[in-house]
């Protein structure tokens, strides 16, 4: 059964913290992205990385960074966790190749990280 | 600029009737993919249906069908024979290719409310 894996469910930090969520997959996928999720906004992307040590802003990059230092792992860095960071976050994968065009597969999302900054 | 709309905050359906869920794109690109995809309250995101920019005929699957117009940049979702159980968000994404790789960028969501 194919997964992504997010290291927490719940999490709880103070402002200024320096947070880390971890995402995990292990379908040997090249595309992995972090999205936020707010009531209202659907799925923001933050930042996406296409291949080890590759990565692009999203939509909302500001406030935080990635590290793609192996193909199956993909972490968030909230560098210094500001209470406008509450959210959802979700981790998601999937494969660049799907026929000659390289538009991608579907995405297998992680169950979600639910972060409160206090 | 790359953009997902969906105009449509909130839908209800009677059960067993077809609804469709609205969803507008905006890509330069020429080839991109269109993904629908569920998210009900336990809050799992389940993939429905794809549709590449380059196929010519409507994709379906099941009870989902999506209703792609090129020219006019929309990919509707179908869901035929409403069920309770298709009570969700639903969410509409592209990924279009640029530079070698590829994106994923979703809508604000749909929440559908089928009523028995």
């Amino acid at each position: 059964d194919v997964k992504v894996t997010q290291s927490s469910r719940y999490l709880v930090k103070r402002t200024g913290e320096k947070v880390f969520l971890e995402c995990v997959q292990d379908m040997d996928h090249e595309n992995m992205f972090w999205y936020r999720q707010d009531p209202g906004l659907g799925l923001r992307l933050i930042y996406f990385s296409y291949d080890v040590k590759m990565k692009e802003k999203g939509d909302i990059p500001e406030g935080y960074s990635v590290s793609r230092e192996k193909k199956e792992r993909f972490s968030l860095i909230l560098e210094s966790a500001s209470t406008n960071q509450t959210s959802m976050y979700l981790c998601a994968s999937s494969s660049p190749y799907r026929g000659r065009f390289r538009v991608g597969t579907e995405a297998f999302f992680g169950q979600g990280t639910r972060l409160t900054v206090v | 600029a790359q953009k997902i709309t969906q105009t449509q905050p909130g839908m209800f359906v009677q059960e067993k009737e077809a609804v469709t869920l609205d969803c507008t794109y905006d890509t330069s690109d020429q080839s991109y993919g269109l993904f629908w995809y569920k998210q009900p309250s336990s809050g799992e995101m389940i993939f429905l249906i794809y549709q590449g920019s380059y196929d010519e005929q409507n994709a379906t699957e099941g009870r989902y069908s999506l209703n792609f117009q090129k020219a006019r940049k929309s990919a509707n979702l179908v869901i035929s024979a409403s069920q309770l159980g298709d009570s969700a968000m639903y969410f509409c994404a592209m990924s279009p290719v640029r530079s070698g790789y590829n994106k994923l960028i979703f809508g604000a969501g749909t929440r559908l409310a089928v009523h028995p």
